[in-house]
Order: C-alpha cells, then structure tokens, then sequence
C-alpha cells in the first residue's frame, strides 16, 4: 500500500532563504506527482506536476525534483517570501483508472516565512 | 475559465438533516471526485466518478451519495447529517488517460452539524 510522508511537518525560515521541502513515498510504480500549496481556510492550489518520465519541473522560483527510484521528490523555493508561508502537500498520483490506483496525499508541510 | 467550483462556501446543519454539496467543473474533465479534510487526518476520498453514469466509493463513502449525469456536475449528498461530518470538502477534477492528470481543486465547503 502506497504511503506519503513529508517531514518535517512544520517549518520557519527567515525571509531571503532558499529551502527544500522533501515528500517521500514507498512503492515507486508511480503514475505522476503534483505538489500544491495550501493557504489557511482555502483549497489547494496545483503548484507543479512532475510526470514519471520526468526528472523535474520548474515554475518561477519553484523547482520540482522526482526520484522514483529512491521514493522521493523534493520542492526548491529560491529566495523565500513572507507570501510563500502556507501549507505544502504533495500528492502521488495513480493512473485513476481503477479503485486501487489513485491519489495519495502527504499531510503536508508548514512553512512559515520571517519577515 | 472558472475551474472547479463549489457551493455553498459553508454549511451549518443540525443531526438528521439532509443536504447536498454542489461541485461543477468547466474543463471537461472526465474524472471528478470529493474529498473531506479533518484536523490531523490529511485529505481523505470519498466517492469518485470517471465519468457521466460512473461512481464508486473511495476510502470513507459512508453516510454520503454521489451521482453524475453530466460531465460538468458531480453533487455530494448527505443523507442524514451527523456530528463526525463536520469537516471541510473539496471537489477536485482531472483528465484521464493520457499521461497528464493534473488534479485542480475546488474552493471547498466548510460544513458544520450540531
């Protein structure tokens, strides 16, 4: 059985950092991988999609690493802002086909930016 | 594009009564499916559906129907609220079949039961 883990579950990180966010997962027959980010009392908001034949994707200041064969993925936020502070989960997700391949969700990571 | 969205933003319901949570996508997405997110429990799934005429339960189905007749629309009832439903769910849509199944998420609905 597929499971997601991120650690640490809360951070804080003075603003101007750069920083590592890490999502780690058992079984590596992945289909694909998003990361989102969650603002307090709102939804998820898709940040990148990392599909598995892919080894990374980028967006602005945010670069998205996948190691299947490891069981890991990785978020990189350049030059941190009091506006990135939010809740980050990453999701491996399955083909959806079936009831036995779908979306697992990590509980997410904290992050909390220092002015 | 309006995305996925979700009515009503929020709910305060008593124990026993019905109630159903809308969920509407312009996308054309095939798959859409619901979700409930609790304190220290993460996203939980349940009930999906990989299009018009198709559902099925996910991890915590009971005491909720879904059903969808179009592709836009895929409605969550609650048939006989309950105290342990309090929670907050989202509705959440992606395509199928082709490699990319971005998920995009709704704005959710905070539901309360008394």
């Amino acid at each position: 059985k597929q499971e997601v883990t991120q650690i640490p579950a809360a951070l804080s990180v003075p603003e101007g950092e750069n920083l590592v966010l890490n999502c780690s997962f058992t079984d590596s027959a992945i289909y694909n991988l998003q990361w989102f980010r969650q603002d307090p009392g709102k939804g998820l908001t898709s940040l990148l999609l990392i599909q598995s034949s892919q080894r990374e994707q980028t967006s602005g200041r945010l670069n998205a690493s996948l190691d299947k064969s490891s069981g890991r993925s990785t978020l990189y936020i350049a030059a941190s802002q009091p506006g990135d502070s939010a809740t980050y989960l990453c999701a491996v997700l399955g083909s959806q086909m079936n009831r036995d391949d779908k979306i697992i969700f990590g509980k997410g990571t904290r992050l909390h930016i220092l002015p | 594009n309006a995305g996925v969205t979700q009515t009503p933003k929020f709910q305060v319901l008593k124990t026993g009564q019905s109630m159903t949570l809308q969920c509407a996508q312009d996308m054309n997405h095939e798959y859409m499916s619901w979700y409930r997110q609790d304190p220290g429990m993460g996203l939980r799934l349940i009930h999906y559906s990989v299009g018009a005429g198709i559902t099925d339960q996910g991890e915590v189905p009971n005491g909720y129907n879904v059903s969808r007749s179009t592709t836009e629309d895929f409605p969550l009832r609650l048939l006989s609220a309950a105290p342990s439903q309090t929670s907050v769910y989202f509705c959440a849509s992606s395509r199928l079949g082709d490699g990319d199944n971005e998920q995009f998420f709704g704005p959710g609905t905070r539901l309360t039961v008394l």
